[in-house]
């Protein structure tokens, strides 16, 4: 079975300083992997994915992520904390080994970035 | 521009009424998704499909239907509502196949509350 973890429900940073948001998975064959935000009262947005390549992925806002197949966890990071980017971050996994089955998304992340 | 639209935004309905949500779609996309967000339960897959006349059932289908009979929406019916199925419904969709990896697009949610 495909599934996620997103180990803290709330993770704190000042403004300027460098974020980190984990993200385990388990998979049987290998992942794609997503990064998705929510602000208030708003559907999720597509922020990067990781599919083959680089182990750097870099997206939309200055995010990016590091994929680990030893530790299995796929980290979005950010170098300077934006008070902006105070909102809910979910990763989300696909088997590639299972063909048609949809992405499974975690619980969710929410990070405050204090001014 | 193309976009996703949900309806109605907020709704209040009674126990066993059946209640129906709107999605609509003007990417032409051909693979649809409805999800559920639950405090401590982050986005859960109540259906989705991957074409016209094509339905799957999620991980959390019980109590809950749809039906694709166009590209463009994918209407989600709860047949006899009930107190557990208050919650808000996002509604997204990609393109390409459904091996394909293309991000999801999602709607701006419909919170329901059934008393």
């Amino acid at each position: 079975a495909q599934s996620v973890a997103q180990p803290e429900d709330q993770v704190n940073v000042a403004e300027g300083n460098p974020l980190t948001v984990k993200c385990t998975y388990s998979v049987s064959g290998n992942p794609y992997l997503f990064w998705y935000v929510q602000y208030p009262n708003r559907g999720l947005q597509f922020l990067l994915k990781y599919i083959t390549g680089d182990n750097l992925v870099k997206g939309s806002y200055g995010f990016e992520a590091e994929f680990n197949k030893s530790q299995t966890s796929f980290h979005l990071k950010k170098p300077s904390a934006l008070v902006s980017d105070s909102a809910l971050y979910f990763c989300a996994v696909r088997d590639n080994h299972r063909g048609n089955t949809p992405l499974v998304f975690g619980k969710g992340t929410r990070l405050s970035v204090i001014a | 521009d193309a976009e996703i639209t949900q309806s109605p935004r907020h709704k209040i309905t009674e126990t066993g009424r059946q209640v129906t949500l709107a999605c609509h779609q003007t990417w032409n996309h051909n693979n649809m998704f409805w999800y559920r967000q639950d405090l401590g339960h982050g986005l859960r897959l109540i259906h989705y499909s991957y074409g016209v006349q094509d339905t799957n059932k999620g991980e959390v289908s019980d109590g809950y239907s749809v039906s694709r009979s166009n590209t463009e929406d994918l209407p989600l019916t709860l047949e006899s509502a009930a107190s557990s199925q208050t919650s808000v419904y996002f509604c997204a969709s990609s393109e390409g196949s459904p091996h394909s990896n293309q991000p999801q697009h999602f709607g701006d949610g419909t919170r329901l509350s059934i008393l």
